[in-house]
C-alpha cells in the first residue's frame, strides 16, 4: 500500500553543516510530494512541494527534487542554522486521493551552535 | 484569514468522560482532515471529509471515536468514553479546491487521566 519511509532521527548537526534527510515513497501513479516542518508546540507547516517528476521544490534554503525513477524526495540544505531545529515530515498525496496526505514518521533535527 | 482554528488547545479529562474537539477550516476550503500524533505511532489520519461528506473513516481507531462536519465551516471529533491511551495531539487540516497544500491547525493536546 501507499507509504513513506524517511530517515530515522534524531539528526544532530553543528551550525553551518550540510543537511540531508532521506525520503522514499511507495505509491501508484503520479503523487504530489511534500516536506512539512513542525516546530515545538506548533502544527505542521508546508516547507516545500513538487507536483511532477524532476520538479525541484525550494524554500528557506531547503531543496528537494522529485525523482520518480528512485521514488525519492530527499531534503537538503547547504548550511543549517539553530533555528532549523524541528521535526521534518516527508509526505505525499496519492493520485486522485482527495488531497489525502500520507506522512512518514518524521525526522527530528537538532542544530547546535 | 486566521488559518485553521482548533479548540481547545489543551484538554485534560478523566477516563470515561466525553471529549469534543473542534475545528474551523479555512474559509473556502472543501477538504478537512483529522490527524492524531503520538510518539509511538507518529501522525495517523483518522478521517477526512470532502464537501462536508465523510470520505474515509478507516483510520478511526474504534467506535468510541466519531466525527461530524455539519457545515463547511465547522467539524468536531468526539471521543466517548475517553481512555488514557487516547492521550495525544489531535490536528485538523484543510485543503482548498485546487489543492494540494494542506494547512494545519495548532492542534489540541488531549490528556486523559
Amino acid at each position: 500500500g501507499d507509504s513513506v519511509t524517511q530517515m530515522e532521527g534524531p539528526v544532530t548537526l553543528s551550525e553551518e553543516a550540510f543537511l540531508t534527510i532521506n525520503c522514499t515513497y511507495t505509491a501508484t501513479g503520479y503523487p504530489s510530494l511534500f516536506w512539512y516542518v513542525q516546530y515545538p508546540g506548533e502544527g505542521l507547516q508546508l516547507l516545500l512541494k513538487a507536483t511532477k517528476a524532476d520538479d525541484k521544490g525550494s524554500n528557506k534554503g531547503f531543496e528537494a527534487t522529485y525523482r520518480k525513477e528512485t521514488t525519492s524526495f530527499h531534503l537538503e540544505k547547504g548550511s543549517v542554522q539553530v533555528s532549523d531545529s524541528a521535526v521534518y515530515f516527508c509526505a505525499f498525496t496519492p493520485s486522485g486521493g482527495y488531497n489525502k496526505l500520507i506522512f512518514g514518521a518524521g525526522t527530528r533535527l537538532a542544530v547546535h551552535p | 484569514d486566521a488559518g485553521v482554528i482548533q479548540s481547545p488547545r489543551h484538554e485534560v479529562t478523566e477516563m470515561g468522560q466525553e471529549v469534543t474537539l473542534r475545528c474551523k477550516p479555512i474559509s473556502g476550503h472543501n477538504s478537512l482532515f483529522w490527524y492524531r500524533q503520538t510518539m509511538m505511532r507518529g501522525l495517523e489520519l483518522l478521517i477526512y471529509f470532502n464537501n462536508n461528506v465523510p470520505i474515509d473513516d478507516s483510520g478511526m481507531p474504534e467506535d468510541r471515536f466519531s466525527a461530524k462536519m455539519p457545515n463547511a465551516s465547522f467539524s468536531t471529533l468526539k471521543i466517548q468514553p475517553s481512555e488514557p491511551r487516547d492521550s495525544a495531539v489531535y490536528f485538523c487540516a484543510s485543503v482548498g479546491q485546487g489543492g494540494p497544500e494542506a494547512f494545519f491547525g495548532q492542534g489540541t493536546r488531549l490528556t486523559v487521566v
